[in-house]
Parts: C-alpha cells; structure tokens; sequence
C-alpha cells in the first residue's frame, strides 16, 4: 500500500493542459526531493523530472514539476497523444527509510 | 548511453527463490554517486520499491521484503542481482532493474534512470 497518493485518472484534449497532484506526509514528499516517472505498458518507465522540478536532458519543457509542503504536483502543457501513459511520483520516506512511489495516475489524451 | 536488461528464469515455483540479474552496458556499475535498484509492478498495481545497492557495499531494502531479499554486485561482470526467497503468488510482478541517484543535502535526493524494460516472472507451481 502506497504513502503517496494520486489520482487514479486525469484527461484533457489535445494541446490541454493536466496536472498531476502526489500528496504525501512529512517523512516523505514534505522532507524530500521527488521525482516523476512516465510508464507506458510494456516499456522501460522513463524519468521526467528529478528533484521537483528538473527535467533530463530531452526531456521536452511541456513537462513540469514542483512541490509545495507535502504536496507534489506534475503539470503537462501542449497534450499529445503519445502522452498517453502511467505517470508515478516517488521520493524517499526517512520514517520507514525506503523509497516510495505513488498510487499512479493514467493520463488519457481525448 | 547507459542500458540495463533484466535476466532469468519466467516461472519461479512457490516456496523457491526467484534469482533475476541486470546487465549494465555503456557504463560501469562503479560510479560513486550511483546506487543500483530493483523495482516491481504487480499485474494490475503501482511500482514497489524493492531495494537498492552502491557498489561499495551499502544496501537498503524495502522493510516489507526486506527479511526475503538480497540484491548483490558484481563490478568484475558489470551486472548486479536480485534474490528473493520463499516466493509467493504475491511475489508475482514484472522486474525492473534501474539506475539509481542517491544523495543527501537539506533532503535526500532519489531517482531512478534509465530503466530496464522489465521482465515478468510468475510464481506457480
């Protein structure tokens, strides 16, 4: 069971935008940095953003993260279809001391 | 680039141990500020964190499996392993090995990448 919660599904046209919100605790998001992860079934789960809100290299800036408190929140601007995927935040509980991710949210292009 | 792939056996009996390794290749296993993880993905759930592991020796594991599990590496072969005791039907997921960042500041800094692609071992008999 995940300590950190987000919403099971979000969706928007093309060229929306979505947010994803992670909501978490002290221990955890409050404490630490975080990081995103996009997963489309069947492949390797890609890192989109580290730390809150750095992205990799080519990675596109229609990415974007950021954290407020116990809150984590990945913000995708100009959707495209191949956004469609998994997305998970994770960062590092310093009460249970093991890494943790998200309940995962399913992004849905209309 | 750096790639990781996942290896072994598919079908894992209950009560046995399930024994994956990862090859890592356009890089070494040896680089200071990195630690190398495993995660898992039940059919139809979220990611878990399983472990991770530095090359130096330090390891940390998720309490849940931590009774159950050894990751290992070996710097002379570029891979590092995962084992996994007294497997379950519970112990059913697709495996991913990855890169893993780990560094402490005004908090602890924990990413994983890149990623394997995952392979999907079952536990039945």
């Amino acid at each position: 069971q995940s300590v950190l919660t987000q919403p099971p599904s979000v969706s928007a046209a093309p060229g929306q935008k979505v947010t994803i919100s992670c909501s978490g605790s002290s221990s955890n998001v409050g404490d630490n940095y975080v990081a995103w992860y996009q997963h489309l079934p069947g492949s390797a789960p890609k890192l989109l953003i580290y730390d809150n809100s750095n992205r990799p290299s080519g990675i596109p800036d229609r990415f974007s993260g950021s954290k407020s408190g116990t809150s984590a929140t990945l913000a995708i601007t100009g959707l495209q279809t191949g956004d469609e995927a998994d997305y998970y935040c994770g960062t590092w509980d310093s009460s249970l001391r093991t890494g943790v991710f998200g309940t995962g949210t399913k992004v849905t292009v209309l | 680039q750096l790639q990781l792939q996942e290896s072994g056996p598919e079908l894992v009996k209950p009560s046995e141990t399930l024994s994956l390794t990862c090859t890592v290749s356009g890089g070494s296993i040896s680089g200071s500020s990195y630690h190398w993880g495993w995660i898992r993905q039940p059919p139809g759930k979220g990611l878990e964190w399983i472990g991770s592991m530095h090359y130096s020796g330090g390891a940390y594991y998720n309490p849940s499996l931590k009774s159950r599990v050894t990751i290992s590496i070996d710097t002379s072969k570029n891979q590092f392993s995962l084992k996994v005791n007294s497997v379950t039907a519970a112990d059913t997921a697709v495996y991913f090995c990855a890169r893993r960042y780990a560094a402490a500041s005004t908090g602890v800094h924990n990413w994983f990448g890149p990623w394997g692609q995952g392979t999907l071992v079952a536990v039945s008999s």
